[in-house]
């Protein structure tokens, strides 16, 4: 299957600070990207869709000034969490659709866990 | 109604049975599903697809499909204590390309 990377795997800072993501498709071009965040013990959440070359959409509740999202070129897409507090603090996933066998297969990054002091 | 919906367990199955894991979808829309695995404090990984109506093999794994009942399921045969985590269900809608996820379904394979 397709192999999406995510840097880092694990963030530590304080409040108020900023942190970027990286998303990226390793062995494939990927136009859209999606931003997931899940919290312990909660399901999926999909917070915005990257789309290459255009803004991202955001789904509703989510916060288009805090969650800054670029989508830089076909294989890189970038989360910045902007003045993080630590309610902000959780599991950030990201996937890139790849067609397989006839259809869209969203292949998951490895995520990346924030902690906010 | 959520467009997907699983029964959030937990389900316990003894190592060795087969486990059988079950999803419903509300919109009729939907031409793909998608069966994701999910350990504890890692990502999402994907088992298998279909979307075809009937039965798709691969392994242990067999995911069932019935558009008419608008019904997935993925049955794991010789179920193995490794099996045990949180298993994500998921459309794709026609003309969509995000899938929509199921809560997901918790799996514990007694040894």
């Amino acid at each position: 299957g397709a192999v999406v990377s995510q840097h880092p795997s694990r963030v530590i800072c304080k409040s108020g600070t900023s942190v970027k993501i990286e998303c990226r498709s390793l062995d494939f071009q990927a136009t859209t990207m999606f931003w997931y965040r899940q919290f312990p013990k909660q399901s999926l959440m999909l917070m915005a869709t990257s789309n290459e070359g255009s803004k991202a959409t955001y789904e509703q509740g989510v916060e288009k000034d805090k969650f800054l999202i670029n989508h830089a070129s076909l294989t890189l897409s970038t989360l910045t969490v902007t003045s993080a507090h630590p309610e902000d603090s959780s599991f950030y996933i990201c996937s890139a659709p790849s067609a397989s066998e006839g259809t869209d297969t969203q292949y998951f990054g490895p995520g990346t866990r924030l902690t906010v002091l | 109604q959520k467009e997907v919906e699983q029964n959030s367990g937990p389900l316990s199955v003894p190592e060795g049975a087969i486990a059988s894991l079950n999803c419903t979808y509300s919109d009729r829309g939907s031409q793909s599903f998608f069966w994701y695995r999910q350990y504890s404090g890692k990502s999402p990984e994907l088992i298998m697809f279909i979307y075809s109506n009937g039965d798709k093999e691969d392994g242990r794994f067999t995911a069932q499909l019935n558009k008419a009942s608008q019904y997935v399921s993925l049955l794991i045969r010789d179920s193995q204590p490794s099996d045990s985590a949180t298993y994500l269900c998921a459309a794709l809608r026609t003309g969509a390309n995000n899938l929509f996820f199921g809560t997901g379904t918790r799996l514990t394979v007694i040894p």
